[in-house]
């Protein structure tokens, strides 16, 4: 069956160093993927979306690579900031914009 | 960026009684529309597609008789739990086509 593993621990890590958020996948073929930000009580955020045929995409301090072959995606946030402290969520996706998500990696960024 | 409203953000309910959740697409039209339910530390878990004008399609083991799906117009889909339980009390997501786009989720407690 298909299955998406994401850090279970929550990842402590001091404010202005790069965060690592890792995401795999087994019995998948995603055409995409996506990292979501959830704080408490709230709905996903959409932070970026990367194809099956991109290695690696960018947006201000955030950088998410894709690899098909390891059936893995890294989600990475540089000079990480306090503010960053929340729930980042990977989904993949494939046909009928169904996604499917993993159980989140908790991120708390410390002074 | 497309806007997804959901309400209400958070209802409590007695047990048997019915509860409705809106989830509106603000400034596009959305043929499709998915929930969600999210249960503490766990991930989304997709529910059930709602099709503008037709049948709503339920993933394997979610009852279609007791989450009633109604999908009128292009911009409003409901979700109706039906003789809610306290095994119901949940969080429960909507999300609409045309982008990864989110509400902000409805927190129901049956008590």
């Amino acid at each position: 069956s298909q299955k998406i593993e994401q850090n279970s621990e929550a990842l402590n890590i001091q404010e202005g160093k790069t965060a690592t958020l890792t995401c795999n996948y087994t019995n998948y073929s995603p055409a995409y993927l996506q990292w979501y930000r959830q704080d408490p009580g709230r709905g996903p955020v959409f932070l970026l979306l990367i194809r099956e045929n991109e290695k690696e995409k960018r947006k201000e301090r955030l950088k998410v690579t894709f690899d098909t072959t390891l059936k893995q995606s890294l989600f990475h946030i540089t000079a990480s900031q306090p503010a960053d402290s929340a729930t980042y969520l990977c989904a993949l996706g494939g046909g009928g914009n169904k996604l499917t998500f993993g159980t989140g990696t908790q991120l708390k960024v410390e002074l | 960026g497309a806007v997804v409203s959901q309400h209400p953000s958070r209802v409590i309910c007695k047990s048997g009684t019915s509860v409705k959740i809106e989830c509106r697409s603000l400034d596009f039209q959305a043929t499709t529309m998915f929930w969600y339910r999210q249960f503490p530390k766990q991930s989304l878990m997709l529910m059930a597609t709602s099709n503008e004008g037709s049948k709503a399609t339920y993933e394997q083991g979610v009852e279609k008789d007791k989450f009633l799906i109604n999908h009128a117009s292009l911009t409003l889909s409901t979700l109706t739990v039906t003789s809610a339980h306290p095994e119901d009390s949940s969080f429960y997501i909507c999300s609409a086509t045309d982008g990864p786009f989110f509400g902000s989720g409805t927190r129901l407690t049956v008590v």
